[in-house]
């Protein structure tokens, strides 16, 4: 079974930690990606990675940063988290293609910043 | 603003009642895919669309991509309690690894 698996289920932080979400693939897939999910307004997206060490800004990347060492991880990093960064925080991996290859989610992390 | 537009917003139907939800992009889709996601929980591939006028089925669900592909419809027959959930369209756009998605059609099946 392809499994792309993040750290946390739930996790609440304060306003101003550092914090981590992490994201594990074992396809080897070489697209990994990471969004935030709010009601009325879908998926967006905040930054991917096509490659080991290389990553692209997505649609709303203000306030995040990731890290990608190591092909199978790609890590989510809220600097300075905010009340406003609240939110279902999703990962996903597929591999390279044409526009044409399935992504895999996983389950979610839903980060709670007080 | 997304690139990917999703109608309705939400739906709530009654059981046995069909469904159509549409999905439309502002440019040329070179692949389009159907997710859909059960409340908190991660994405579940549906179908994935490829070229104009294709037409695909699982089940009860039936997704087709317009001849333009810029335009894609999911439709339900004889809805059920089990189709509930988030229905949201994605596609690659700008580059062949950015994959965005719309803004979500949430789905209610009243008994």
């Amino acid at each position: 079974d392809v499994k792309v698996t993040q750290s946390s289920r739930y996790l609440v932080k304060r306003t101003g930690e550092k914090v981590f979400l992490e994201c594990v693939q074992d396809m080897d897939h070489e697209n990994m990606f990471w969004y935030r999910q709010d009601p009325g307004l879908g998926l967006r997206l905040i930054y991917f990675s096509y490659d080991v060490k290389m990553k692209e800004k997505g649609d709303i990347p203000e306030g995040y940063s990731v890290s990608r060492e190591k092909k199978e991880r790609f890590s989510l990093i809220l600097e300075s988290a905010s009340t406003n960064q609240t939110s279902m925080y999703l990962c996903a991996s597929s591999t390279q293609g044409q526009g044409n290859t399935e992504a895999f989610f996983g389950q979610g992390t839903r980060l709670t910043v007080v | 603003s997304q690139e990917l537009e999703q109608s309705p917003q939400s739906l709530i139907v009654q059981e046995g009642k069909n469904l159509t939800i549409n999905c439309t992009s502002s440019k040329t889709l070179y692949g389009l895919y159907w997710y859909k996601q059960k409340y908190g929980e991660g994405l579940i591939f549906l179908m994935m669309l490829q070229k104009g006028g294709e037409e695909k089925s699982h089940e009860k669900i039936t997704a087709k991509l317009d001849e333009k592909k810029q335009q894609s419809s999911l439709h339900i027959t004889a809805s059920q309690p089990s189709h509930a959930g988030i229905y949201l369209c994605g596609a690659y756009t700008g580059t062949a690894s950015k994959l965005t998605f719309g803004t979500g059609t949430r789905l209610q099946v009243t008994l």
